[in-house]
């Protein structure tokens, strides 16, 4: 029940293209979903997050679609670039129970994703 | 503004050899700190988490342990590695439980290598 399941592993997609990664949680209590972007070498950066009051959140380029009935949320990815060539994690956790191993954040798998020019 | 470090950058240790790697975070207190371990290629393994000095949970059992000296500071440390410690090692905060702050924010890491 405490994780967080991500698809697809690997992504290849052409410039200017959409990238889509889902992520599918289980636990009803998490309210809190961040997405993690991570270049080799480097340590993940936060990205974007959402928490269940809304269904979308937009930043720039990237949008995280929430559906809180499905218990399912997506990164996409607009206009996708090169530059955007990197491994992508989902995460979710309990604020509710901050502070104990509940309230810490579970990961997904990650997708390595490939854009190509 | 806060701002994490890790050193050091990298590491190459013999098999049976001591490990001291440590993370300092700057501009926050009493923040929650965080290990990671990642494999090559692989996801985020937590190891330990802590809420404050001297409080350390650990979330898998291992070769590994953690100290928290200073609010600011985190230690990973090894009496004597193995070739399986080989890795990318992450710390990361959060603020303290009084914020309730959901955003965690990782260190540049650390690469060891176990020979």
């Amino acid at each position: 029940q405490q994780q967080v399941k991500q698809s697809p592993q690997s992504l290849i997609v052409q410039k200017g293209g959409i990238s889509i990664i889902n992520c599918a949680y289980e636990n009803t209590a998490f309210d809190y979903f961040p997405w993690y972007q991570q270049f080799p070498g480097k340590g993940p950066a936060l990205l974007i997050a959402i928490r269940p009051d809304v269904s979308e959140k937009k930043e720039g380029r990237f949008t995280i679609s929430f559906n809180k009935s499905a218990k399912q949320f997506s990164l996409h990815i607009m206009d996708s670039q090169p530059g955007d060539s990197a491994t992508y994690f989902c995460a979710a956790s309990m604020t509710m129970n901050y502070g104990g191993s509940q309230g810490n954040l579970i990961f997904g798998k990650g997708t390595k994703l490939s854009v190509k020019p | 503004s806060q701002t994490i470090h890790q050193w050091p950058a990298t590491l190459v240790q013999p098999v049976g050899s001591p490990l001291s790697l440590e993370c300092t975070v700057e501009g926050t207190s009493n923040p929650n700190l965080y290990w990671y371990r990642q494999a090559a290629g692989r996801g985020l393994q937590l190891l330990f988490y802590s809420v404050g000095i001297g409080q350390i949970s650990s979330e898998v059992p291992q070769n590994l342990s953690a100290s928290r000296p200073q609010d600011w500071q985190f230690i990973l440390s090894s009496k004597k590695l193995l070739l399986s410690d080989s890795g990318f090692y992450l710390c990361a905060w959060r603020q303290g439980a009084e914020f309730k702050g959901s955003e965690q924010y990782f260190g540049p890491g650390t690469r060891l290598t176990v020979t």
